[in-house]
């Protein structure tokens, strides 16, 4: 079965630095990939997705994530983050090709934690 | 638009006591998920409906865990009697329908807490 490995379970960052959250998947399949936040309290919400094409990936609030399929990566990055990215973050994914089961698979989640 | 709908927010009940959350996705959307989040780890797809069919419900506790949507539309989680591990959030998602490019959107969650 599919399923990703966030390699790092927090991150603390300052203020309008730039931050990286390293995702990896392990699948023998073409995968779909994706990442969520969830503020707190609240539910997730999609910040990208990648299905297929261009392997870099912009996102909405600033977030983006390239897909490197020969390193099985999907990393997430924003260049300069406020305090309103504190949150957590889920890389998610879905086997493609072959089958009907879309079920989406979560990782561990990171928890990004701004700091002024 | 409105969100996927979720209730109660909150709730505490002790051991072997029953719960049930509600759950009513956006509007047209024929796929419903129900996943549970234990604090520290993601989200565990618990059950899939296409309409008011099962899809999947591989990981769902058939002992102690229920779920139905029996008009389609809204959804129920049941859970009697409940133990110690079940304290977990229970999120409530729908998509318009199924597949990669089918975005899932999650309600805010149902805390649940077993004492």
């Amino acid at each position: 079965a599919q399923s990703v490995t966030q390699l790092d379970s927090q991150v603390p960052v300052f203020e309008e630095a730039p931050v990286e959250l390293r995702c990896n998947y392990s699948s023998s399949v073409s995968v779909y990939l994706f990442w969520y936040v969830q503020y707190p309290n609240q539910g997730l919400q999609l910040l990208l997705k990648y299905l297929s094409g261009s392997t870099l990936v912009k996102g909405i609030n600033g977030f983006e994530a390239e897909f490197n399929k020969s390193q099985t990566s999907f990393h997430l990055r924003k260049p300069s983050v406020h305090i309103s990215d504190t949150a957590e973050y889920f890389c998610a994914v879905i086997k493609a090709v072959g089958s009907n089961d879309y079920k989406l698979s979560f990782g561990a989640g990171t928890t990004v934690t701004v700091r002024a | 638009e409105a969100g996927v709908a979720q209730s109660p927010r909150y709730k505490i009940i002790e051991k072997r006591q029953s719960v049930a959350f509600w759950c009513n996705p956006i509007s047209g959307h024929a796929t419903l998920y129900w996943y549970q989040q234990i604090l520290g780890q993601g989200p565990k797809l618990l059950i899939q409906f296409q309409n008011n069919g099962v899809v999947d419900d591989s990981q769902l506790p058939k002992d102690r865990f229920s779920a139905e949507r029996l008009k389609g539309v809204d959804s129920t989680l049941k859970i009697q009697p409940a133990k110690l591990e079940d304290s977990a959030v229970y999120l409530c998602a729908s998509s318009f329908g199924t597949g990669p490019g089918n975005t899932i959107y999650f309600g805010e969650g149902s805390w649940l807490t077993v004492v």
